[in-house]
């Protein structure tokens, strides 16, 4: 049974850069694709990006120019980077894993972001 | 980018009820790309649909799905009490893959 766990980096101040890695057991990171989501407090899902097996990646277009996935096969987990925050990326950060056709079929716990001096 | 709009946005029904929850495309969704999430409170997502019409594995069959094109349909056909939740559908035919904004199903 796969599992994902965002890493918790807490408070981040406002023009810095945000840092998550997911580490993922029980499946192999170059067997599938990987995404990343985010929930802002009593909002809505939004899609940030993927990164496939082999490092490709397709971003959202809103967070393009401060985004950035990467994948570490040898560490079992891969990362997102969000530069530049500010109070409008506070959020439940989710992990996820892309099934046979992307959908997501894997999600992990969620960890909480606070963007805040 | 494809817009998808899902009503009601707050469905008040009792348990053993059928809720019928809508999920609207601005253009038509590629090959039936449209999963259905379940999201109970302090929890993440949980997959019950993809495909328009699959149920994911360990998904009760009291939950279907159907639809095609730009109209999709989330049907529970009996309402547990663990039922009452935020669904949302997510088209993943075409980048960016987008969400509708939720529909709250709650205990009346």
């Amino acid at each position: 049974q796969v599992q994902l766990q965002e890493s918790d980096p807490g408070l981040v101040k406002p023009s810095e850069t945000l840092s998550l890695t997911c580490t993922v057991s029980g499946a192999s990171l170059s067997d599938y694709h990987w995404a990343w989501l985010r929930q802002p407090a009593g909002k809505g899902l939004e899609w940030l990006g993927r990164i496939y097996n082999r490092g490709r990646t397709d971003y959202s277009p809103s967070l393009k120019s401060r985004i950035t996935m990467s994948l570490d096969t040898s560490k079992s987990h891969f990362s997102l980077k969000l530069s530049s925050v500010t109070a409008a990326d506070t959020a439940v950060y989710y992990c996820a894993r892309l099934g046979l056709s992307f959908f997501l079929d894997a999600w992990g716990q969620g960890t909480t972001v606070t963007v805040s001096s | 980018d494809i817009v998808l709009t899902q009503s009601p946005g707050t469905l008040s029904l009792s348990p053993g009820e059928r809720a019928t929850l809508s999920c609207r495309a601005s253009q038509s969704v590629y090959t039936v790309y449209l999963a259905w999430y379940q999201q109970r409170p302090g929890q993440a997502p949980r997959l019950l649909i993809y495909g328009a019409s699959t149920r994911a594995t360990g998904i009760p069959d009291r939950f279907s799905g159907s639809g095609s094109g730009t109209d999709f349909t989330l049907t529970i056909s009996r309402l547990e009490p663990e039922d009452f939740a935020v669904y949302y559908c997510q088209q993943y035919g075409s980048s960016p893959y987008s969400f509708g904004q939720g529909t709250n199903l709650q205990i009346k």
